[in-house]
C-alpha cells in the first residue's frame, strides 16, 4: 500500500470550512483513498472514499488531484464535535494490509 | 445491529499474565482486524482474519495470537502479558467485497503492570 503523509495538526475556527491535506504520493492505480476520524478515546469512524473522481456525503467533500498524488478533505462547516485525528489511508481494493498513520490532529476553535 | 463489540472493556494483568480478548460482529462481514494504539500514535494491524478458519500476521504480531474459529468471532490472545503491551485495543471488521470501510469497535484498554 502507498504510504500516506499528513501535517501533524490543524485548526480551525467554528463554522469555518476544514481542507485536511494528504500527500500520497507514490499511490498506484488500483489505491482508494479513505478517510477515517478517531474522536478521543473512541473507535475510528469511516467518512468517505475516493479513486479518481472527487466524492461528497453527509459528512464530508472529498478533492483528489487528477493525478492522484493529493487529496484534500473538507469538512464544510466544522463544528467543535469535528475535533479529532483525521487519518489518510491509500488501500488496495483487494484486501492488503491496511497501515494507519500518526494523522491530522484537528483543533476546531469557538 | 449491535456492530462490532469488544470484552473486556479494560483489564490490568501482571506481567507473564495470559488473557484472551473478544471481538464479536453481527454484520456477517468476512475481514477482521486487530489494532494497537499506544498514547499520541496511529493505530498498528497487529493481526486480521479475511474468513472463517484463516489468520494472517499484520505489522506487529509478536506475542500475540489469533484465533478465528466462528465468522462472527475474533480473539486475541497474550500468552505472556509485558509491561511493553500496555496498550489500547481496537477490534475492527469489514465486508471483504468491493471496497473496505472499516467498522471499530469501542477498544479495550489493557494495563500490564
Amino acid at each position: 500500500d502507498a504510504k500516506t503523509t499528513q501535517p501533524p495538526s490543524m485548526d480551525c475556527a467554528e463554522g469555518r470550512a476544514a481542507n485536511l491535506p494528504c500527500n500520497h504520493s507514490t499511490i498506484s492505480g488500483n489505491e482508494y483513498v479513505y478517510w477515517y476520524r478517531q474522536i478521543h478515546s473512541q473507535g475510528p469512524q469511516y467518512i468517505i472514499h475516493g479513486l479518481k473522481n472527487n466524492e461528497t456525503n453527509e459528512m464530508a467533500s472529498l478533492i483528489i488531484t487528477e493525478d492522484r498524488k493529493s487529496s484534500t478533505l473538507i469538512l464544510p462547516h466544522a463544528t467543535l464535535r469535528d475535533t479529532a485525528v483525521y487519518y489518510c489511508i491509500a488501500q488496495k481494493t483487494s484486501y492488503d494490509k491496511v497501515i494507519f498513520g500518526p494523522g491530522t490532529s484537528l483543533s476546531v476553535i469557538p | 445491529n449491535a456492530g462490532v463489540t469488544q470484552t473486556p472493556k479494560f483489564r490490568v494483568l501482571k506481567t507473564g499474565q495470559s488473557m484472551t480478548l473478544l471481538c464479536a460482529q453481527d454484520m456477517n462481514h468476512e475481514y477482521m482486524y486487530w489494532y494497537r494504539q499506544d498514547p499520541g500514535m496511529g493505530l498498528r494491524l497487529i493481526h486480521y482474519s479475511v474468513g472463517e478458519g484463516t489468520t494472517a500476521k499484520g505489522e506487529v504480531p509478536d506475542g500475540y495470537n489469533v484465533s478465528r474459529l466462528k465468522k462472527q468471532n475474533f480473539l486475541l490472545g497474550l500468552e505472556s502479558a509485558a509491561p511493553s503491551q500496555t496498550s489500547v485495543y481496537f477490534c475492527a471488521s469489514s465486508s471483504g467485497t468491493g471496497w473496505f470501510e472499516q467498522y471499530f469497535g469501542p477498544g479495550t484498554r489493557l494495563t500490564v503492570t
